[in-house]
């Protein structure tokens, strides 16, 4: 089965510096990653996702990924944050074929500092 | 742009009441989900429909749960009795399928409290 790691509960940086959120996902076969964020009292708005081709995705915001198959990594990056993008942050995987679910990670808070 | 929408985005009932979720999918999409997330945790799955019938469930979703598609356009789930640690958001997703796209769109959510 599959399943996804988001080592970091809570990560707090200043507003303009840059970001990274980890995600590590453990599947057998190429996955789909997607990377969804969360404000307080909202819905989950997907920000972009991974199917195949380019490892290097562009998604809503200003933001992207990258899939590193050998690192089983899909990292979320923007290179200056705006306070809006204080967040909950999810990474999901979903398998090629089959069962369709999403396997959610813990999620990533994102607290910005003036 | 179409959306998931959901209603009520807040329910509050007695423990052992039924509730019913309501959600209505992206028109053109044909497999739906129910996820939840209790407060604090990550967002879990509960069951995904397909062709009017429930292609997969979680261990989550027992007899007291149940999924339906009365109409063309609703997509309901109801918890029969419903428990203390039922409380937590609930989201229908709709999935959509093409080529070089496969992506899950989610509603904004129900919150159900039971006292």
């Amino acid at each position: 089965a599959q399943s996804v790691t988001q080592p970091d509960i809570h990560i707090t940086v200043s507003e303009g510096a840059s970001l990274e959120l980890r995600c590590n996902y453990s599947y057998g076969a190429t996955p789909y990653l997607f990377w969804y964020v969360q404000s307080p009292g909202q819905g989950l708005q997907l920000l972009l996702k991974y199917f195949s081709g380019d490892t290097l995705v562009q998604g809503i915001k200003g933001f992207e990924a990258e899939f590193k198959r050998s690192q089983s990594s899909f990292n979320l990056r923007k290179p200056s944050v705006h306070w809006s993008d204080a967040a909950e942050y999810f990474c999901a995987v979903g398998v090629s074929f089959g069962n369709e679910k999403l396997t959610f990670g813990t999620g990533t808070r994102l607290t910005i500092i003036p | 742009e179409p959306e998931v929408t959901q209603t009520p985005s807040h329910q509050v009932t007695q423990m052992g009441q039924e509730v019913i979720l309501r959600c209505v999918p992206i028109s053109n999409h044909l497999y739906f989900y129910w996820y939840r997330q209790i407060l604090g945790q990550k967002v879990e799955f509960l069951v995904s429909f397909y062709n009017n019938e429930i292609s997969e469930k979680s261990e989550i979703f027992d007899d007291q749960f149940s999924v339906e598609r009365p109409d063309g356009s609703n997509f309901t789930l109801k918890i029969r009795s419903t428990k203390l640690e039922d409380s937590a958001m609930y989201f229908c997703a709709s999935r959509e399928i093409g080529v070089g796209t496969d992506t899950q769109y989610f509603g904004p959510g129900t919150r159900l409290t039971v006292l």
